[in-house]
């Protein structure tokens, strides 16, 4: 059981690129979240989804967009990567909505020059 | 802005003394408030989490005081190990959020010297 796992670790772009960061998870879970955490700012929520198909806007939207076609995965899309974007983005999981804990994949740390 | 406000940024303690870290928040329909603990190049994982409902908790050398008039919670430490140093954070949500999304704190970052 690998959990929540996330692809690349690590990711140098230009501005002006776009990339996707990969998300999986195995343990069956109905909601998944996407986070990136700035140093002294915590976790902030960038999008989520309660299945397949379902997906909607976090706090920190702008600049992003996702998908969920599986349940299994939750690709985040950057699309014309700014500096702004520089950040440790981390993936969750959760059972449900109630269960209240979340799942946290490794990370990838994401710089943009 | 920040719905969870979390204190101090960082601290340093001695082996064997004790980390306090503060929470506060204003939205009232929050009724659950998970700690996650977080070291270097991990995720963040869940610690403890404490409901509204009990003024404490206490798993182990971890407890959450929970003071509901005040809005306050807190995470104490008790005689604090090398193998706590880590990044702290405080979260809250509200079971009317049938998302589940959770609200964190800033984080708090923990060393323990030996």
């Amino acid at each position: 059981n690998a959990g929540v796992t996330q692809t690349p670790k690590f990711r140098i772009l230009k501005i002006g690129q776009s990339m996707t960061l990969q998300c999986t998870q195995d343990m069956n879970h109905n909601y998944m979240y996407w986070y990136r955490q700035d140093p002294g700012m915590g976790l902030k929520l960038i999008y989520y989804s309660v299945g397949a198909g379902i997906t909607d806007k976090g706090e920190v939207p702008n600049g992003y967009n996702v998908s969920r076609s599986t349940t299994e995965d939750f690709p985040l899309r950057l699309e014309l990567a700014a500096p702004s974007q520089t950040s440790v983005y981390f993936c969750a999981s959760s059972w449900t909505s109630r269960t209240y804990e979340q799942y946290f994949g490794p990370g990838t740390r994401l710089t943009v020059t | 802005q920040q719905q969870v406000k979390q204190s101090p940024q960082s601290l340093i303690v001695q082996k064997g003394g004790i980390s306090i870290i503060n929470c506060a928040y204003e939205n009232t329909a929050f009724d659950y408030f998970p700690w996650y603990q977080q070291f270097p190049g991990k995720g963040p994982a869940l610690l403890i989490a404490i409901r509204p409902d009990v003024s404490e908790k206490k798993e182990g050398r971890f407890t959450i005081s929970f003071n509901k008039s005040a809005k306050q919670f807190s995470l104490h430490i008790m005689d604090s190990q090398p193998g706590d140093s880590a990044t702290y954070f405080c979260a809250a949500t509200s079971s009317t959020d049938s998302w589940g999304k959770l609200q964190f704190g800033a984080g708090t970052q923990v060393v323990v010297t030996p």
